[in-house]
């Protein structure tokens, strides 16, 4: 079956980077994209963008474009995502998704906690 | 962006009522509508897709209707284990957007 293994919890100051990996198992890797949601504490969901598994392209949400980075390791099919110079508003949990329209497959979430 | 108003944003149900969630879309956008279970410290889990198919396993007191811009999410006969925030989802174009959630609690 279908699953989503996503790094665990990061602690990292304001300026710092971090680098979220979400391992898929299950099915052919390069056949579905991986979508990137985020979810500040206690508020709903927003999508960040996506990727496409076969050719590595990168879609990223206005809301987000200059600080975020998506990537692949084919070899281990596992998607990444970074995000650089931290923000204490950028604390939240990212969520990796398999599809490139519905998104029926969810990693379990990655916590990101950013403070001095 | 096409934004997804969702309500209400709470609701408290007693056990065996029928649950009415809406979700308004800012344009149409076609079939290209989910509807997402999301309980605490858990990933969201897709219910519903293209308005109103079901997502295997989920139970069929679940069901999802509308067309263009106005959508819904039926409980049929609200269980305590439906107790969670639910979520539209509008996947028609870029940025794919969410409605703000609905919470619902047992009376």
């Amino acid at each position: 079956q279908v699953h989503l293994v996503q790094s665990g919890s990061e602690l990292k100051k304001p300026g710092a980077s971090v680098k979220v990996s979400c391992k898929a198992s299950g099915y052919t890797f390069n056949e579905y994209a991986i979508n990137w949601v985020r979810q500040a504490p206690g508020q709903g969901l927003e999508w960040m963008g996506w990727i496409n598994t076969n050719t590595g392209t990168p879609t990223y949400a206005q809301a987000f474009t200059g600080r975020l980075v998506f990537s692949l390791d084919k070899s281990v099919n596992t998607a990444y995502l970074q995000i650089s110079s931290l923000k204490a508003e950028d604390t939240a949990v990212y969520f990796c998704a398999r599809g490139k329209y519905e998104l029926p497959f969810w990693g379990q979430g990655a916590q990101v906690t950013v403070s001095s | 962006d096409i934004q997804m108003t969702q309500s209400p944003s709470s609701l408290s149900a007693s056990v065996g009522d029928r649950v009415t969630i809406t979700c308004r879309a800012s344009q149409g956008i076609s079939n290209y509508l989910a509807w997402f279970q999301q309980k605490p410290g858990k990933a969201p889990k897709s219910l519903i897709y293209s308005v109103s198919s079901l997502q295997s396993g989920v139970p069929s007191r679940f069901s999802g209707s509308g067309s263009g811009t106005d959508f819904t999410l039926t409980i049929s006969s609200l269980q305590a284990d439906d107790v969670a925030a639910y979520y539209c989802h509008q996947y028609y174009n870029t940025p794919q957007t969410f409605g703000g959630g609905t919470k619902v609690e047992i009376k």
